[in-house]
């Protein structure tokens, strides 16, 4: 298994709060992703960072903002967490030196907004 | 863009039966192609996937992938499922994304094994 961790695996949150997601990589993998999981839509790109301070967006990344500085830590925050965060969340990684490339996902963040 | 349909959002089948799970992608002109497994609680694990080559992938635990060009699909099969298979199951194409590439997924199709 890659060495991805997520923490918390769990958290219930209210409106309106500040919420922060780690990603954790022990594989000095240079790309990082962050996915949510939705049902009926399978999983659908934040974020992604391409190395140390290098992030752009994915699809979904309105309300979310990310860091990363340092290559085995890529951080998710909701700057003030609505009911339609409420997903699952997956961090991913990848190699970055040959096309196209696996992916490897952690385990997952449920995260609940109330 | 990249998209991916795959056609049944849930598929029972009883235990030692064959099973298909179907998937289509929009064309493009190079194609890279994922199914990753996601059992209860957990995330997602790499089935199989399709860079080039012989259009029949094969994967772990049984599975295995064609690869149809002219039917852009990439349907995921095994000939006798087990009770340990029930879980859902996503389709993915891999498309650029400036310097990186992202996946784009399917909906998903949860599998479940009946005894």
């Amino acid at each position: 298994d890659a060495g991805i961790t997520q923490s918390p695996r769990h958290k219930v949150t209210e409106t309106g709060t500040p919420v922060t997601l780690r990603c954790h990589q022990t594989e000095n993998h240079r790309y990082m992703y962050w996915y949510r999981q939705d049902p009926g839509h399978g999983l659908r790109l934040i974020h992604y960072s391409y190395g140390v301070k290098d992030t752009d967006k994915g699809e979904v990344s309105d309300g979310y903002s990310v860091s990363r500085s340092k290559t085995e830590d890529f951080l998710l925050t909701l700057e003030s967490a609505t009911s339609s965060q409420t997903s699952v969340y997956f961090c991913a990684i990848s190699e970055g030196d040959s096309r196209p490339e696996t992916q490897y996902f952690g385990p997952g963040t449920r995260l609940l907004v109330l | 863009a990249q998209s991916v349909t795959q056609l049944d959002s849930q598929v029972p089948v009883f235990e030692e039966a064959p099973v298909e799970l179907r998937c289509n992608y929009s064309s493009s002109v190079s194609v890279y192609l994922f199914w990753y497994v996601q059992y209860p609680n957990q995330g997602l694990q790499l089935l199989l996937k399709y860079l080039s080559g012989s259009t029949l992938v094969k994967g772990i635990n049984g599975f295995e992938a064609e690869f149809n060009k002219s039917q852009t699909s990439f349907h995921l099969r095994k000939p006798s499922v087990h009770i340990s298979d029930t879980a859902e199951y996503f389709c993915a194409v891999s498309a650029s994304l400036g310097g990186a590439q992202k996946l784009v997924f399917g909906q998903g199709t949860r599998l479940t094994i009946n005894p």
